[in-house]
């Protein structure tokens, strides 16, 4: 069974930084593309990064070019997020989901929240 | 980049059949879409993926009540047989080499 676990989330202030973290199981991890996606209160689902199975690869939406780095540890079948300078507009749940080789996002984790106040 | 155009809202009663639709922009009409499905306070479902023909292929475990088609640049869901748990917000998706786009999502009402 494909399963997505997403950890790292909280309360965070303006300027400051959080690390999110997937673990996966149930699937060969290296073989697949992972992204974030997150959704702001009430809003839609927007996408943030994205990671190739070998992790040379990343993509970034332009709201956090320069901010958040995309990174994975297939020898421990977990995705990252590392969130720097980070901006009340940054509070949402983050999802981590699957890539397909196909391309579509075939797998979706339970969401972590990330609050970012004073 | 692409970019996909939802209604905001839908509503159908119980029972009955719903259509939902997501627009590509112009130049994208040939993109692959997939579908999603967000029940209130969950995580989305993975629902299908849309091809350019028209064919499409469903998530394990997605009922045969849902189905997907196209028309030019249109995408349709569609479910039949409307159930209480099809209340919810769906979205759909497509990408291309380095980015992905969501649309607004279609908050479906069962009546």
């Amino acid at each position: 069974e494909v399963q997505l676990l997403d950890s790292g989330g909280g309360l965070v202030q303006p300027g400051g930084s959080l690390r999110l973290s997937c673990a996966v199981s149930g699937f060969t991890f290296s073989s697949y593309g992972m992204s974030w996606v997150r959704q702001a209160p009430g809003k839609g689902l927007e996408w943030v990064s994205a990671v190739s199975g070998s992790g040379d690869r990343t993509y970034y939406a332009d709201s956090v070019k320069g901010r958040f780095t995309i990174s994975r540890d297939n020898s421990k079948n977990t995705v990252f997020l590392q969130m720097n300078s980070l901006r009340a507009d940054d509070t949402a749940v983050y999802y981590c989901a699957r890539v397909e080789a196909t391309g579509d996002t075939d797998y979706w984790g339970q969401g972590t929240l990330v609050t970012v106040s004073s | 980049q692409p970019v996909l155009t939802q209604s905001s809202s839908a509503s159908a009663s119980l029972g009955s059949s719903v259509r939902l639709t997501c627009t590509l922009s112009s130049g994208h009409s040939h993109y692959i879409i997939a579908w999603h499905q967000q029940q209130p306070g969950k995580a989305p479902r993975y629902l299908m993926k849309l091809e350019e023909n028209g064919s499409y292929s469903k998530g394990s475990g997605i009922p045969d009540r849902f189905s997907g088609s196209k028309s030019g640049a249109d995408r349709y869901l569609t479910i039949s047989n409307l159930q209480s748990e099809d209340e919810a917000d769906y979205y759909c998706e497509t990408w291309d080499s380095n980015t992905r786009v969501f649309g607004g999502g279609t908050k479906l009402t069962v009546l």
